[in-house]
């Protein structure tokens, strides 16, 4: 267990409002990522963070931000969330020095649903 | 860029079966490869890994070779049980990136 969390694990909302994911980890991974997984597309990373404050964009970051204060938390925010923007949102980490730093894990997932 | 190709799913198998399924990837380095599972309402959870030309990975009677030859990594197990339904995916991370390019996943499925 890589001591990693989402929250929440499930939300529905409605097109234009913000929402904000959170995903936090216990074991002081340097990276941490934000995954959408869809069907007939696998995973996309939207954006990755190398550190705190340290962050950069993904394959499909339009529409996303992210912030990262503190080593532990990641947070990934949809400033007006469209219908395409339904989606299983993963987080991952790695980069802890006894495993390999692009061996990454990952969290149960926050399923969303945009109305 | 990279890509990675995996084979079309939905697979059906029976109960002992051999399993394969294929994986094919393009990188400009030296990558490094991986296999990852996700059961059902979960997230993935790395199942097996090769850093290096030749290197076979396995975990849970699962195996895969580095063939830098033919760009491959295949996925095999000899006897596939129930328990091994899952979605599969193959992915790459190139030297020196810590960012992971995933295929698009096989979700595989068992009878008894």
């Amino acid at each position: 267990d890589a001591g990693i969390t989402q929250s929440p694990r499930h939300k529905v909302t409605e097109t234009g409002t913000p929402v904000t994911l959170r995903c936090h980890q216990t074991e002081n991974h340097r990276y941490m990522y934000w995954y959408r997984q869809d069907p007939g597309h696998g995973l996309r990373l939207i954006h990755y963070s190398y550190g705190v404050k340290d962050t950069d964009k993904g394959e499909v970051s339009d529409g996303y931000s992210v912030s990262r204060s503190k080593t532990e938390d990641f947070l990934l925010t949809l400033e007006s969330a469209t219908s395409s923007q339904t989606s299983v949102y993963f987080c991952a980490i790695s980069g802890l020095a006894q495993s390999s730093y692009n061996e990454q894990f990952f969290g149960p997932g926050t399923r969303l649903t945009v109305l | 860029g990279d890509s990675v190709t995996q084979m079309e799913g939905p697979v059906t198998l029976s109960e002992e079966a051999f399993l394969t399924i294929n994986c094919t990837y393009t990188a400009t380095g030296y990558p490094s490869l991986f296999w990852y599972v996700q059961y059902p309402g979960e997230g993935l959870q790395l199942l097996l890994k090769a850093t290096k030309a030749d290197d076979k990975g396995s975990n849970k009677g699962f195996e895969a070779t580095y063939r830098k030859e033919t760009t491959s990594f295949h996925l095999e197990k000899g006897s596939v049980q129930v328990s091994d339904s899952a979605v599969y995916f193959c992915a790459l991370s190139d030297l020196g990136n810590e960012k992971l390019t995933f295929g698009t996943g096989t979700r595989l499925t068992i009878i008894p």
